[in-house]
């Protein structure tokens, strides 16, 4: 069964440095989505991604995050510099269509700044 | 403001004993109400999807049902293997929007 795969599974990074964060999204999916999770809270949207343009973004999507679909089978997210407060669980969704809205999640990349 | 709220947060059942989570939305223009599971340190893993209210779907010993203001997941008869953390999300535009989630918890 196809499923949306993250690498790496976990990244320790010190503040202020730069970070990119992988996705491979299944295959004839053309939505792709970006979601954290910050440690015992609740799964927050970061931001959607269509032929290869934002289509909607949360306040938390700020100026440090930017989204990229580098080639046809890839997603990143890229954070320019990190923050302490960026630690969380990072996870990569797609979605067949946009009328569906199934979205199906990877398994996360666990972001640790110190 | 777009809301979701999951009540319980917890809920221990022994196996067998059927229940019911709630999902609770105030959502303008909803285009969809969806059920995750979640296990811990894995995302989450779709479930359901519900359009309209009066919609009811089914999976295993899941089913789910959907008003104009909550939606809710009814587990019949679970099992040990059903424990994990149930999340409701409503899609409004092209986001989602996730509630905080009910750990459920099954005892043999």
């Amino acid at each position: 069964e196809p499923e949306v795969t993250q690498t790496p599974s976990h990244q320790v990074t010190q503040m202020g440095q730069e970070v990119i964060l992988r996705c491979v999204p299944i295959s004839n999916h053309l939505y792709f989505y970006w979601y954290r999770q910050i440690l015992g809270q609740k799964v927050e949207f970061l931001v959607s991604f269509y032929n290869n343009e934002i289509s909607e973004k949360s306040e938390i999507f700020d100026d440090q995050f930017s989204v990229e679909r580098p080639d046809g089978s890839n997603f990143t997210l890229k954070i320019r510099s990190t923050k302490l407060e960026d630690s969380a669980m990072y996870f990569c969704a797609s979605s067949v269509d946009r009328s569906t809205y199934e979205q199906y999640f990877g398994p996360g990349t666990r972001l640790t700044v110190t | 403001e777009d809301q979701v709220t999951q009540s319980p947060e917890a809920l221990r059942l022994q196996e067998g004993e059927s229940s019911s989570l709630n999902c609770s939305y105030t959502v303008s223009g909803l285009r969809g109400l969806f059920w995750y599971r979640q296990d811990p340190g894995k995302g989450p893993e779709f479930l359901f999807t519900l359009y309209s209210a009066g919609e009811e779907k089914e999976k295993e010993r899941l089913k789910a049902t959907l008003t104009k203001k909550e939606s809710f997941l009814h587990i019949t008869a679970p099992k040990p293997e059903d424990s994990a953390t149930y999340l409701c999300a409503v899609q409004a535009d092209d986001k989602i929007i996730f509630g905080k989630g009910t750990r459920l918890h099954i005892l043999p």
